[in-house]
């Protein structure tokens, strides 16, 4: 099946720094990613919607200046955590929808593994 | 909220027993997914029914669906140990896929 990478899978940094996690799509081109944040013990949230080429769709509640998403090509999605507090301590999933699929919405996405931040 | 209900949000039985899940959704969907996540994993996943099926199977799993309850079923047949993980429903709508509190399964050897 289709593959998606995450990257740090882990990161523990000090408050006020940040950090850039990476999703990509190893086999597959993916127009959409998708940011979720899972806090433990509950679901996933979704915090945003990035599309290649184009700004990311934030969620009502998700602060865009202190979540930076980029989408710079069709394989590969950042999420930067900036200037990140121990609040922000989670585990961060993305997932993707293989470009195939754009515009029916009827597929699965496949997700990464997650990356788990800890803001000391 | 964007989150969907499931439940129980916890269950525990006995392996060789089957484990049925229950999940509401609250907006009208394309299709209704089922993930599978393994503590501190990522999401695996399970299953995918779509608005106009009532039901699904795919192994030992079996999906229903009922649109005007806005609700869905996994059951897992003839449940092994290895089964045990969390598992999520997922609502897919024009744009998103909302995902439900999750059920936290534990299957005992």
């Amino acid at each position: 099946g289709a593959v998606v990478s995450q990257h740090p899978s882990w990161v523990i940094c000090k408050s006020g720094t940040s950090v850039k996690i990476e999703c990509r799509s190893l086999d597959f081109q993916a127009t959409t990613m998708f940011w979720y944040r899972q806090f433990p013990k509950q679901s996933l949230m979704l915090m945003a919607t990035s599309n290649e080429g184009s700004k990311a769709t934030y969620e009502q509640g998700v602060e865009k200046d202190k979540f930076l998403i980029n989408h710079a090509s069709l394989t590969l999605s950042t999420l930067t955590v900036t200037s990140a507090h121990p609040e922000d301590s989670s585990f961060y999933i993305c997932s993707a929808r293989d470009h195939r699929s754009r515009g029916a919405n009827t597929g699965e996405l496949f997700f990464g593994e997650g990356s788990r931040l800890t803001v000391l | 909220s964007q989150q969907g209900e499931e439940d129980p949000q916890a269950l525990s039985i006995q392996e060789g027993e089957n484990a049925t899940m229950n999940c509401s959704y609250k907006t009208s969907i394309n299709n209704l997914q089922w993930y599978r996540q393994n503590s501190g994993r990522g999401l695996v996943h399970l299953i995918l029914i779509r608005s106009n099926e009532r039901e699904k199977h795919s192994g030992r799993l079996r999906v229903t669906l009922d649109t005007s309850k806005k609700s869905s079923s996994l059951l897992i047949t003839a449940s092994r140990a290895a089964d045990t993980a969390s598992y999520f429903c997922a609502s897919q709508g024009a744009q998103k896929l909302v995902f439900g509190q999750g059920t936290r399964l534990t299957i005992n050897p």
